[in-house]
């Protein structure tokens, strides 16, 4: 069974990092043709993809938010961790982490439950 | 940058209607496209891959065909539980993923 589960705080400052973790189990994320991504979406907005890491340790990220994000991951642990620099009011959003399936045509085929992260002093 | 273009973004049904969505990709995706229901408050569910391959679980009445730039989701006949926001998502390459804008599917 396929479980992914985000952690991280629900309200950080202006300005400061923003550091998340998505906890899995069921898979192993060294299995050619996974990945796990992070998503978020703005109260009453669309999805918006920000960050992935593949199979081979390989990073890609939303060429508009590069500079601020980084993405990792802990084999041991089953974990991934994303940061985000910098924030924002405007990055107030829900954090959804997910795996991303390559050999079923690149879906997003399970989803944690999501996190809602508040930018606020 | 592709950009996946949903239309319309807003649609009022009844039960029982057949309802069609539409994404356009700004280029040629192939069938790396997805489509996923989202309820309010809940993380989206995946509903069809590969542009028309129905995920397992998921029932009949969902649909979904094109290739290339253009891309339908339809719901034979909507009932109440269908009534959601619909995004289409692509992968053409793992450089660059894209979510639509949503579709808003609301009880006329």
């Amino acid at each position: 069974q396929v479980t992914l589960r985000e952690s991280g705080p629900a309200l950080v400052k202006p300005t400061q990092t923003l550091t998340l973790t998505c906890t899995f189990s069921g898979f192993s994320l060294t299995t050619s043709g996974l990945c796990v991504s992070w998503i978020r979406q703005p109260p009453g907005k669309a999805l918006e993809w920000l960050a992935l890491i593949d199979w081979d340790d390989e990073t890609y990220y939303n060429a508009s938010l590069r500079t601020r994000l980084t993405i990792s991951r802990d084999t041991s642990k089953n974990q991934v961790v994303f940061t985000m620099t910098d924030m924002d009011p405007v990055d107030t959003a829900t954090y959804f982490c997910a795996r991303i399936n390559v050999e079923a045509a690149g879906t997003f085929d399970y989803w944690g439950q999501g996190i809602l992260v508040t930018v606020s002093s | 940058d592709i950009q996946l273009t949903q239309s319309p973004s807003f649609l009022s049904a009844s039960v029982g209607d057949r309802v069609t969505i539409t994404c356009r990709a700004s280029q040629d995706i192939s069938s790396f496209l997805a489509w996923y229901q989202q309820k309010p408050g809940k993380a989206p569910k995946l509903l069809i891959y590969a542009a028309s391959t129905l995920q397992s679980g998921v029932p009949s009445k969902f649909s979904g065909s094109g290739s290339g730039t253009e891309f339908t989701l339809t719901i034979s006949s909507l009932q109440p539980e269908d009534f959601a926001t619909y995004y289409c998502q692509q992968l053409h390459s793992l450089r660059e993923v894209t979510f639509g804008g949503g579709t808003k599917v609301e009880i006329k």
